[in-house]
């Protein structure tokens, strides 16, 4: 079975210029998040999907990060113009749906992520 | 915020079972307690999850106290690859929104 995909893997890119990561999470999956992880600490999460619609965005920072899935599968994260601070790996995870929840042990399933480096 | 307190770090001897504690005193009561592990330069891989009972898959077991305060993962027979860092996370019922604290950091040792 064929995890969640992310790219690119690294990115390093100048202050105040902009990036954009891409993420295909698992065929049939409705849910989608995208969390940020600065070295040393937990994921964080920015955004959460269900299907094409926004769940939660209420700690993505809206002044400079977006975020879109616009066919229900695949989505992009993009950050602009990009900080020293945003340097972080940005993970993608996928799950089935929100119906059955943690009763039923709904999963979280992770990419490799991001690696973003702003200079 | 994370609601669960666990060690910053831990080390355990290869082939040695490695009990990762997790504080939770303030779980509601419709609260899982799942772990994750995040190998290096991975993302997070499920591990297991508990309400009430104690639980036992392929991977792992999770002890939970009575009065579910605190639980504790089990890796029973710990491997070189089991090296990385685990974290303990609260997932209400019909919730998604996992949150991350720091985790504990998992050393095996030769």
């Amino acid at each position: 079975e064929a995890g969640v995909a992310q790219s690119p893997r690294y990115k390093i890119i100048e202050k105040r210029q902009s990036v954009a990561f891409w993420c295909n999470p698992i065929s049939g999956h409705a849910t989608l998040y995208w969390y940020q992880q600065i070295l040393g600490q937990g994921p964080k999460l920015l955004i959460q999907f269900q299907n094409n619609g926004v769940v939660d965005d209420s700690q993505l920072p809206k002044d400079r990060f977006s975020a879109e899935r616009l066919k229900g599968v695949d989505s992009t994260l993009k950050i602009q113009p990009a900080k020293l601070e945003d340097s972080a790996v940005y993970l993608c995870a996928s799950s089935l749906s929100l119906s059955g929840g943690a009763r039923s042990g709904e999963k979280l399933f992770f990419g490799s992520g991001t690696q973003l480096s702003v200079l | 915020d994370a609601k669960t307190t666990q060690p910053p770090s831990m080390d355990c001897a290869e082939g040695r079972a490695a009990n990762l504690p997790c504080n939770h005193s303030t779980i509601s009561g419709n609260e899982y307690v799942y772990w994750y592990r995040q190998i290096h330069s991975q993302g997070p891989q499920y591990i297991i999850h508990g309400l009430k009972n104690n639980e036992t898959n392929e991977m792992a077991s999770l002890i939970i106290t009575e009065d579910r305060k605190s639980s504790t993962l089990i890796l029973p027979h710990a491997t070189l690859r089991d090296t990385a860092v685990y974290y303990c996370t609260n997932l209400a019922q019909g919730a998604q929104k996992l949150v991350f604290g720091q985790g504990t950091r998992l050393t095996i040792n030769p």
